[in-house]
């Protein structure tokens, strides 16, 4: 078992479509990242999380610590938001980032 | 800031020779890590530095791959001799984290490698 888990691993919306997409970990953590990967292969971290919500533009994420659960939204989703979206996780091995296997997101015009 | 900068973007090399990939942090930052991201394994860390210094180089995979930050804004990641299998996208990202909980992390646009 994966100490990351995403799913779903592809998503197919329309434009305007209210989006969510899911990170579970199995261990206590310090901190956990959401990371947009473009088309073209770059990284963009989107946000890092120790408790609660955080909101940037139209893009949200909680984090539920009990539950080692987290939660990525787009709303008013736009086929810009097409990319790949990694969860991370960081605290239960020291300083260093481990990684979900990526949800593919695709928003169709 | 001109953010991580990585090279060479992409690099085709046959197998058993040398390749040495580099990297600028963004200055000012003390956190320097390499990744590797395969279609097969995704995104895996493969070394850290803190102030110059490896912290953790367990994912790094075998002794033909070697890493070093001879200055704060100077990294290297050297494969020799280079496999097939070696082939991947390598990214380079760094961090000013003030408590090792609060960092992001900023990464470079990443070197494709091609092993023949």
């Amino acid at each position: 078992k994966n100490e990351v888990e995403q799913s779903p691993q592809n998503l197919t919306a329309q434009e305007g479509e209210f989006i969510t997409i899911n990170c579970s970990y199995s261990v206590g953590i310090s901190a956990l990242h959401w990371l947009q990967q473009h088309p073209g292969g770059g990284i963009v971290s989107l946000f890092m999380l120790s408790s609660g919500k955080k909101k940037h533009g139209r893009l949200i994420a909680t984090i539920n610590i009990q539950e080692k659960h987290s939660s990525l939204h787009i709303t008013a989703s736009h086929p810009r938001d097409s990319a790949v979206y990694i969860c991370a996780v960081k605290g239960g091995y020291g300083n260093k980032l481990v990684f979900g296997a990526g949800t593919i997101l695709r928003v169709k015009s | 800031d001109a953010g991580v900068i990585q090279s060479p973007r992409h690099e085709v090399t046959e197998m058993g020779q040398e390749v040495t990939l580099r990297c600028k942090p963004i200055s000012g930052h003390d956190y320097l890590f390499w990744y590797r991201q395969t279609m097969m394994r995704g995104l895996e860390l493969l070394i850290y530095f803190n102030n110059n210094v490896p912290i953790d180089d367990s994912g790094m995979p075998e002794d033909r791959f070697s890493a070093k930050m001879p200055n704060a804004s100077f990294s290297t990641l050297k494969i020799q001799p280079s496999e097939p299998r070696d082939s991947a996208v390598y990214f380079c990202a760094s961090s000013a984290a003030r408590t090792t909980s609060t960092d992001t992390q900023y990464f470079g646009p990443g070197t494709r490698l091609t092993v023949l």
